[in-house]
């Protein structure tokens, strides 16, 4: 069974950096791609990015510019980084497997997904 | 960036009900749309994909069909389980976006 445990303080300063780790078990992260999703508090899902097991990335344009993902596959883990948090930052975050399906000529899917953790920013 | 526009943003709904979500994309997406569940305070759960592919182990009262712009997601009988927050979500291109949500309540 794939699990996924988003790990971190979940308490921030503004202008300071959200750091986030996703431990993965039941699966290999040298497979499959790997997302970071967050909600703020009552509201919807905005995807934030993703990273492949070589290390490949793709971010969010709203977000690029403060956001790193990164991989350790010998840990079977992949880490966020958000620069520069705001009020507006607050939020719950998931991490969740990014599966490439080949019907209907591929894409991708949420499949597996961590818990969340809520993440605030507050001075 | 595609905008994904669900509609009703609620419904109340009884046991035993026909339900049906709507979602309608910005652009064409093909079929590249999937759905998911979401309960308070649990993660989103993956109910179908490529816009009518069901999800292993979802119960087969939920279907999903649609193809370009508009695509729906049907729950053929309404079960207390599912009363829940559902999105619809496009892979056609990064970034990939999320609907608003629908919360279907009890009647």
């Amino acid at each position: 069974q794939v699990q996924l445990q988003e790990s971190g303080p979940g308490l921030v300063k503004p202008s300071e950096t959200l750091s986030l780790t996703c431990t993965v078990s039941g699966d290999s992260i040298s497979s499959d791609f790997w997302s970071w999703i967050r909600q703020p508090p009552g509201k919807g899902l905005e995807w934030i990015g993703y990273i492949v097991y070589s290390g490949s990335t793709n971010y969010n344009p709203s977000l690029k510019s403060r956001v790193t993902i990164s991989i350790d596959t010998s840990r079977n883990q992949f880490s966020l980084k958000l620069r520069s948090v705001t009020a507006a930052d607050t939020a719950v975050y998931f991490c969740a497997r990014t599966k490439y399906y080949y019907e209907s000529g591929g894409s991708y899917y949420f499949d597996y997904w961590g818990q969340g953790t809520l993440v605030t920013v507050s001075p | 960036d595609i905008q994904m526009t669900q509609s009703p943003s609620s419904l109340s709904a009884s046991v035993g009900d026909r339900v049906t979500i709507t979602c309608r994309a910005s652009q064409t997406i093909s079929s590249y749309l999937n759905w998911y569940q979401q309960k308070p305070g649990k993660d989103p759960k993956l109910l179908i994909y490529a816009a009518s592919s069901l999800q292993s182990g979802v119960p087969s009262r939920f279907s999903g069909s649609g193809s370009g712009t508009d695509f729906t997601l049907t729950i053929s009988s309404l079960q207390p389980e599912d009363f829940a927050t559902y999105y619809c979500q496009q892979s056609y291109s990064t970034p990939w976006t999320f609907g608003q949500g629908t919360k279907v309540e009890i009647k």
